[in-house]
């Protein structure tokens, strides 16, 4: 089963406006962290915010914050008011820390395109 | 300073080489991964190193071998490439603090195989 799961192949958003992008995980661990990375066209892996299991209010970070439900299994990432550098690939991506190791699960991504 | 950098960023060559790539992180962290991202983007583990020990190793070819000469570096060394290597391999470090925050990744390296 996929440990990530992105619905959302591609997006568009116009400029100024808000926009959600949709990740659900799986996991039987207790403790683990949820992450967001932002794939620009140059290719590098720009991290945007993480949430923790435990982490009872929902991470912010600037114009981006995760909207985390737990009892759901999903950590949607809210970027406001859109800007023309918004557009990129979004990698939603999970640690479980039961195994001990700190390798992500990476989901397959959602193309963002911000309209002018 | 870039915290973690690779090289080299663009590499193309033939079927049967041997071929290495390099990486360093400045940021004093405890691990290091390398991960691959296939052509329809998918981002997924190779490997990863602790304090130069190796933690985890994917079902990955044989022909891959992670090299890490100190806790700063972690080379990823390449032995009879075929063409479905070529991908974007990403360098990655993290502090080993049992639940990292943030895991840094570096700018990534564009194999191409022909």
């Amino acid at each position: 089963a996929q440990k990530i799961t992105q619905t959302q192949p591609g997006m568009f958003v116009q400029e100024k406006e808000a926009v959600t992008l949709d990740c659900t995980y799986d996991t039987s661990d207790q403790s683990y962290g949820l992450f967001w990375y932002k794939q620009p066209s140059s290719g590098e892996m720009i991290f945007l915010i993480y949430q923790g299991s435990y982490d009872e209010q929902n991470a912010t970070e600037g114009r981006y914050s995760l909207n985390f439900q737990k009892a759901r299994k999903s950590a949607n990432l809210v970027i406001s008011a859109s800007q023309l550098g918004d557009s990129a690939m979004y990698f939603c991506a999970m640690r479980e820390d039961q195994t001990g190791a700190n390798n992500l699960f990476f989901g397959t991504g959602t193309r963002l395109t911000v309209i002018p | 300073d870039t915290a973690v950098s690779q090289t080299p960023k663009y590499l193309v060559t033939q079927m049967g080489n041997d071929k290495s790539i390099k990486c360093e992180q400045n940021l004093g962290h405890d691990t290091m991964y390398w991960y691959k991202q296939d052509s329809k983007k998918f981002l997924k583990i190779m490997f990863s190193y602790n304090n130069k020990e190796l933690i985890i190793n994917e079902t990955v070819p044989n022909r891959f071998s992670p090299k890490s000469p100190d806790k700063a570096h972690l080379n990823l060394h390449i032995n009879s490439l075929e063409l479905g290597d070529s991908a974007v391999y990403f360098c990655a470090s993290s502090p080993w603090d049992g639940g990292s925050k943030t895991i840094y990744f570096g700018e990534g390296s564009w194999l191409t195989v022909v």
